[in-house]
């Protein structure tokens, strides 16, 4: 099986721009999750979509939307990007639908944002 | 609410020491733990994971056992090698999937010939 694929993997904007990032989850995974990772804060939830809904939100401004189509693909948006948003976006599918044996994430290498 | 605190080192090691990184969690419930490991320039990938309690996960070498008394999942390895140096990020899957993974600050781990 294919493993989880983001794009690009390397993204240099300037202030004020927008951004949009894509996740491709593993075949038959409902659940994308994004993260963002900075050396200073660590690694940060992001939001989680499930079946094109979002499941759960983490604590980011709304300048960070998301949204999940129906074959699973999902793409996170940032607007108006500010030097902070430098990071490594890390996208996580899983099946997650209740059972323990499914709760495992799988990351993909992530997307590396430079905000010049 | 659900959380998880894990010593943030860096933690420095010679070749072939013994290795602990200590996990403690906090969970209504009793979530599914697991250790990820991040490799320079990759994602995470999961090293081990443990759904119920006195479960013991293993693979590489590395071992942690779920331990519901004292809320810990903590990561040992009796023998690291140079190639083990990485970053491990211990995290919580709660009982429901209609709740978020928790991860822990990662623990930076180095180790030296």
């Amino acid at each position: 099986k294919a493993g989880v694929t983001q794009t690009p993997r390397y993204l240099i904007k300037t202030r004020g721009q927008q951004v949009t990032l894509s996740c491709s989850p593993i075949s038959g995974h409902r659940s994308v999750s994004w993260y963002q990772q900075t050396p200073g804060q660590g690694l940060q939830f992001l939001f989680e979509y499930f079946s094109e809904t979002q499941r759960n939100k983490g604590n980011f401004p709304g300048r960070f939307s998301g949204r999940q189509f129906s074959n699973s693909r999902s793409e996170m948006n940032v607007s108006t990007l500010e030097l902070g948003d430098s990071a490594l976006y890390l996208c996580a599918s899983s099946l997650r639908d209740g059972s323990f044996s499914t709760d495992t994430q799988y990351f993909g290498p992530g997307t590396r944002l430079t905000v010049l | 609410g659900n959380s998880v605190t894990q010593m943030e080192g860096p933690v420095t090691l010679s070749e072939e020491a013994f290795l602990t990184i200590n996990c403690t969690y906090t969970a209504t419930g009793y979530p599914s733990l697991f250790w990820y490991v991040q490799y320079p320039g990759e994602g995470l990938q999961l090293l081990l994971k443990a759904t119920k309690a006195d479960d013991k996960g293993s693979n590489k070498g590395f071992e942690a056992t779920y331990r519901k008394e004292t809320t810990s999942f903590h990561l040992e390895k009796g023998s690291v090698q140079v190639s083990d140096s990485a970053v491990y990020f211990c995290a919580l899957s709660p009982k429901t999937s209609y709740d978020k993974v928790i991860f822990g600050p990662g623990t930076s781990l180095s180790v030296i010939p």
